[in-house]
């Protein structure tokens, strides 16, 4: 149990596109989902946490209108890249946490975004 | 501000061998501690999670501890295998967030 799915694993665009990546969990209902930024050799720093029909709530330095958080349902939240740059290119994860009290996070298979 | 470190920051060993990954945080108000294996561009597996009210947790050929008060955990693996080759990953929440803040890492090859 504890599933937690990405897609797409890959993705390659052009300068200037708007991409976006799912974060599912398969087999239970996600209270609150969290997106994580890695860059290569270094450790994951968190983006954001969005509770399901509500606003996401952005780390500092984070540009909200850049990354868009969407968390429709209790097993979808999609992060979308808007207007995507090189410099954004990093790998992207996402994690689901299912019982706040004992909180613990479950972690999707991550996403490499490659902007040309 | 929680800041959690992880030395050694990388580790080279024969096949066989027993090791300690440490991890360190500065802060000891914690509500869990966390273990991760994450292989090259692929995501986090979790390993083992201890709570605040635990000492140690065990899984297998790995045993972690965690001492709140020093502010540290050690990652213990026994009889070491090239399968473990991975980047080890501490993490820490605390009591009045559900974030985690993750440590710098430990890049573990095993070598036959």
């Amino acid at each position: 149990g504890a599933v937690v799915s990405q897609h797409p694993s890959r993705v390659i665009c052009k300068s200037g596109t708007s991409v976006k990546i799912e974060c599912r969990s398969l087999d239970f209902q996600a209270t609150t989902m969290f997106w994580y930024r890695q860059f290569p050799k270094q450790s994951l720093m968190l983006m954001a946490t969005s509770n399901e029909g509500s606003k996401a709530t952005y780390e500092q330095g984070v540009e909200k209108d850049k990354f868009l958080i969407n968390h429709a349902s209790l097993t979808l939240s999609t992060l979308t890249v808007t207007s995507a740059h090189p410099e954004d290119s990093s790998f992207y994860i996402c994690s689901a946490s299912r019982d706040p009290s004992y909180n613990e996070q479950f972690f999707g298979p991550g996403t490499r975004l490659t902007v040309l | 501000k929680q800041e959690v470190t992880q030395i050694p920051a990388a580790l080279s060993v024969p096949e066989g061998e027993n090791l300690v990954l440490n991890c360190s945080f500065t802060d000891s108000a914690i509500y869990n501690l966390q273990w991760f294996r994450q292989d090259p561009g692929k995501g986090l597996t979790s390993l083992l999670l201890i709570q605040s009210s635990q000492r140690e947790q065990t899984s297998g050929r790995l045993n972690a501890s965690l001492d709140k008060s020093s502010g540290r955990s050690t990652l213990y693996i026994a009889a070491s295998q090239p399968g473990d080759s991975a980047t080890y990953l501490c993490a820490v929440s605390s009591y009045n967030t559900d974030k985690l803040i993750f440590g710098t890492g430990t890049r573990l090859q095993v070598f036959p």
